[in-house]
């Protein structure tokens, strides 16, 4: 069945530091990919998506490559914030039928000032 | 719209006591979803309705749990008998399935069960 890997937290970084959370899948067919984000206290957000191979997400500074080679959706920050402390998953789904979420383990992001 | 609603927030309630959850999707959209997050881990798929059929559910979903969507709004999902293993939190999801493409799933804040 479809699965997600990803990279074990928690990752501890200074404000400005450059970010990479990897995260690789295991799927039938060609899943999309997503990246959600959770802060404290407050529910899922989608941060950003890929529907296809070569496919670049991206918002508020992060991005992500739909790598159908490496079966990887690396997600990447140039220079981290403290309010880009969270909690952070990456999942995806299949194109068809439910199109439930198949989500990875998280992985707690803190970032000291 | 103020997006997806789930009440209540916070749920304690004693080993093989029924406990009710609700979620109101955003108005317009046709698929609404229910997963479950145990500590330190991703959420996990549990059932998911098109408009008030539901389509799918997961093995995870035993039958002390039932979900439904009357009318194709809100939805419940109710637990059974409840055990210290249902302890978790419940979120649901809504999206808008049209002309073959599937849009976002938006979540609810959840609801944290703790079974005592």
């Amino acid at each position: 069945g479809n699965s997600v890997t990803q990279m074990e937290g928690p990752v501890t970084l200074s404000e400005e530091a450059f970010l990479t959370i990897n995260c690789t899948y295991t799927a039938t067919g060609y899943p999309s990919l997503f990246w959600y984000v959770q802060y404290p206290g407050e529910g899922l957000q989608l941060l950003l998506k890929a529907t296809k191979a070569d496919d670049k997400g991206s918002n508020k500074g992060f991005e992500a490559t739909y790598r159908k080679e490496t079966t990887s959706f690396h997600l990447e920050k140039g220079s981290v914030q403290v309010s880009d402390s969270a909690v952070y998953f990456c999942a995806l789904s299949s194109w068809q039928g439910a199109q439930k979420l198949v989500f990875g383990q998280g992985t707690r992001l803190t970032i000291n000032p | 719209d103020t997006g997806v609603s789930q009440d209540p927030r916070h749920k304690i309630t004693k080993r093989g006591q029924n406990v009710t959850f609700r979620c109101d999707p955003i108005s317009e959209h046709n698929r609404l979803y229910w997963y479950r997050q145990t500590l330190g881990q991703g959420p996990e798929f549990l059932t998911y309705f098109q408009n008030e059929a539901q389509l799918e559910k997961s093995r995870l979903l035993s039958d002390r749990f039932s979900a439904e969507r009357p009318k194709g709004s809100f939805s419940t999902l109710e637990i059974q008998r409840t055990e210290q293993g249902d302890s978790a939190m419940y979120l649901c999801a809504s999206s808008l399935r049209t002309g073959g493409s599937t849009y976002e799933q938006y979540f609810g804040p959840g609801t944290r069960l703790t079974v005592t």
